[in-house]
């Protein structure tokens, strides 16, 4: 079975600085999918980004970027320029890409704070 | 709906009474997810439906746990005899199940607390 840990229980970062947020899975698929989910104080899980792991590429999507190291199974989120709208709790995430196991395995997150 | 929706949001209940939490998918997804998530915790996958039918009820903790889903749209996940350890937000999540980078999109959750 995957498993994804989080070691870092809580970071913090000032506003406008960059923080990057830690995450190992492990897996003996080649072919998978990663999220970075987003979760507010409102509970809504909302999509940062995503990774492909045919892909080499590392995803980027405005002000996220990952660092996708597929052979130590790392996949780290980088978050630049940290606004106060960044404070959440961040979730590591994978789904398999072949087979009926369809689900997303988390990890256990890590709560950002952002300071001014 | 533009959204994920679930119903309650919170929900206070005794210990030993049954309790049912619903979803309401975004429209024409297909793909709908069950999770629970204790405090201070990560996501807990419960149950996967695909269409009106469960390929994978791996994660429910126990055979108190049941869910169903009908039309292919709203589920309910029904909690018999609730215990405290039962306490715990469920998170309901829907995709268009075209292939496993589809975005799942969550909706916010049912707060359960067992008193």
């Amino acid at each position: 079975a995957q498993t994804v840990t989080q070691s870092q229980p809580e970071m913090s970062v000032q506003e406008a600085e960059t923080v990057t947020l830690s995450c190992t899975y492990d897996t003996s698929e080649s072919d998978y999918y990663l999220f970075w989910y987003k979760q507010p104080p409102s509970r809504q899980m909302i999509l940062v980004i995503r990774q492909e792991a045919y892909k080499q590429q590392n995803a980027t999507e405005n002000r996220f970027s990952v660092n996708f190291q597929k052979a130590a199974k790392s996949f780290s989120l980088k978050i630049s320029d940290s606004q106060l709208g960044d404070a959440a709790m961040y979730f590591c995430a994978y789904r398999s890409s072949t087979g009926t196991a369809s689900k997303l395995t988390f990890g256990t997150g890590t709560r950002l704070q952002v300071t001014l | 709906g533009a959204g994920v929706s679930q119903s309650p949001s919170n929900k206070v209940t005794e210990k030993g009474k049954d309790v049912e939490l619903r979803c309401d998918p975004i429209s024409g997804h297909t793909a709908l997810y069950w999770y629970r998530q204790s405090l201070g915790q990560g996501l807990e996958f419960l149950i996967y439906f695909q269409g009106n039918s469960a390929p994978d009820k791996s994660g429910l903790p126990s055979d108190r746990f049941s869910a169903e889903r009908t039309g292919g749209s709203v589920s309910t996940l029904t909690i018999q005899r609730t215990q405290q350890e039962d306490s715990a937000v469920y998170l309901c999540a829907s995709s268009l199940q075209v292939k496993r980078g589809t975005e799942a999109f969550f909706g916010q959750g049912t707060r359960l607390t067992v008193v």
